[in-house]
């Protein structure tokens, strides 16, 4: 089955640049889906097809895909963006997660 | 736009079959793929499964063999049954839906807990 790797938990100062990853061999060629995960809330979609943002999101939180690795961006890393954030491909019409990545923020 | 609502028991005891079912509305259930997702406290998100709303289906490997998810169009609702359940598959479990030519998760419900314990 196809694994998809995240980090445990990312840290970024107040109004710098986090970066979380989503690796998977040859990532490049699926589209990847990116959730945001605060406590006691259901996900909500931040990024679609590797770098499409739904009505809502800001500009500053943006994405990336090439190769073996998916890559999340948010800019000016603000408090409210502290959360789990979870990278979603589809490998044999089976959807897989990652295991998540928790973003602190200083 | 589409809400969705999980509804069901939050206690089911060992070897038991644990039943949701997921209320959609604001939007047809004559459309889209509807999912369940499922998330064990302190861990990650699993996806369980989908059916279209022809009524086919897929279901996650790991889970195949346990798993139902059915289609009521007249009432506007798809429900989830997991057989033979044990401590394992206490978590919050999610509905949400997919579009039909998107593959992302664009709708969720606010998820149910459900415990399994004797």
């Amino acid at each position: 089955s196809y694994e998809v790797t995240q980090s445990f938990s990312v840290s970024v100062a107040l109004g710098q640049t986090a970066r979380i990853t989503c690796g998977g061999k040859n990532i490049g060629r699926k589209n990847v889906h990116w959730y945001q995960q605060k406590p006691g809330q259901a996900p909500v979609l931040v990024i679609y097809r590797d770098i499409n943002r739904p009505s809502g999101i800001p500009e500053r939180i943006s994405g990336s895909n090439s190769g073996n690795t998916a890559t999340l961006t948010i800019s000016r890393a603000q408090a409210g963006d502290e959360a789990d954030y979870y990278c979603q491909v589809w490998d044999s019409s089976t959807g897989v997660f990652g295991g998540g990545t928790k973003l602190t923020v200083l | 736009q589409v809400q969705l609502q999980e509804s069901g028991p939050g206690l089911v005891k060992p070897s038991e079959t644990l039943s949701l079912t997921c209320t959609v509305s604001g939007g047809s259930i004559s459309s889209y793929y509807w999912s369940w997702i499922r998330q064990p406290p302190g861990k990650g998100l699993e996806w369980i499964g989908y059916i279209y709303y022809s009524g086919s289906t897929n279901y996650n490997p790991s889970l195949k063999s346990r798993v139902t998810i059915s289609l009521d169009t007249s009432k506007n609702q798809f429900s989830l049954q997991l057989t033979s359940v044990t401590a394992a598959d206490t978590a919050v479990y999610y509905c949400a839906t997919m579009g039909v030519s998107t593959s992302y998760f664009d709708y969720w419900g606010r998820g149910t807990l459900v415990t399994v314990s004797s």
